[in-house]
């Protein structure tokens, strides 16, 4: 399976600041995922990032909040922009690993966020 | 709209009995599904992945999938401390051409020694 490390593993931050969260792969995919686990709560999807295109966003996600680069099969970036307390979860990026007979998901080690 | 849905917990079982975790989906298309371990404060780890219904093992790991009551359930035999974590059942969102996953809110397992 491919080995995804993300950083920074955790942070605290001021209100109002942005904090961008790094995820490189060691080998490349398609498409990098990003998602939200706020605390006591399962995994929630914000984005799928596809390189050389812009991420697309689920419901309730929005660029101008949580923009997204892709410069390459390998590395992705989130931005978690004017963070309020409600910011405040587990960011997870993702990946998909086409094996010969099916496809799997996996995940880094996570950022955990909190702001105060 | 995706529903994938389990018992949050907790479920304690005692070490060495078989814990039993459950899980149903809505999409009656969905072809994969999976089962990821999250223990506390860290990210979720593949466990075991099942694409046909009936039992598909994997050392203590039996997954079961029934896909005509829209159902999957992950066994663990002879639990023991270090399964205590949650089990979180996900389904991916298919038709879209990448790999979205569903995630019910997890099923915490707590093993008694």
């Amino acid at each position: 399976s491919a080995v995804i490390s993300q950083k920074p593993s955790r942070d605290i931050c001021q209100r109002g600041t942005s904090l961008t969260i790094q995820c490189q792969v060691d080998s490349q995919v398609t498409m990098m995922f990003w998602y939200r686990q706020q605390p006591g709560q399962s995994l929630t999807l914000i984005a799928t990032a596809n390189q050389g295109s812009e991420a697309t966003y689920e419901s309730g996600f929005v660029i101008d909040k949580f923009p997204i680069s892709r410069p390459n099969l390998t590395f992705s970036t989130l931005t978690v922009s004017n963070m309020s307390p409600e910011d405040s979860s587990i960011y997870l990026c993702s990946v998909e690993d086409r094996g010969v007979r099916n496809t799997e998901a996996f995940f880094g080690q996570g950022t955990r966020l909190t702001v105060v | 709209q995706k529903e994938v849905e389990q018992n949050s917990g907790p479920l304690s079982v005692p070490e060495g009995a078989i814990a039993s975790l459950n899980c149903t989906y809505s999409d009656r298309g969905s072809q994969s599904f999976f089962w990821y371990r999250q223990y506390s404060g860290k990210s979720p780890e593949l466990i075991m992945s099942i694409y046909s219904n009936g039992d598909k093992e994997d050392g203590r790991f039996t997954a079961q999938l029934n896909k005509a009551s829209q159902y999957v359930s992950l066994l663990i035999r002879d639990s023991q401390p270090s399964d205590s974590a949650t089990y979180l059942c996900a389904v991916p969102n298919s038709g879209a051409g990448s790999y979205q996953l569903t995630f019910g809110k997890g099923t915490k397992l707590s093993v008694i020694p």
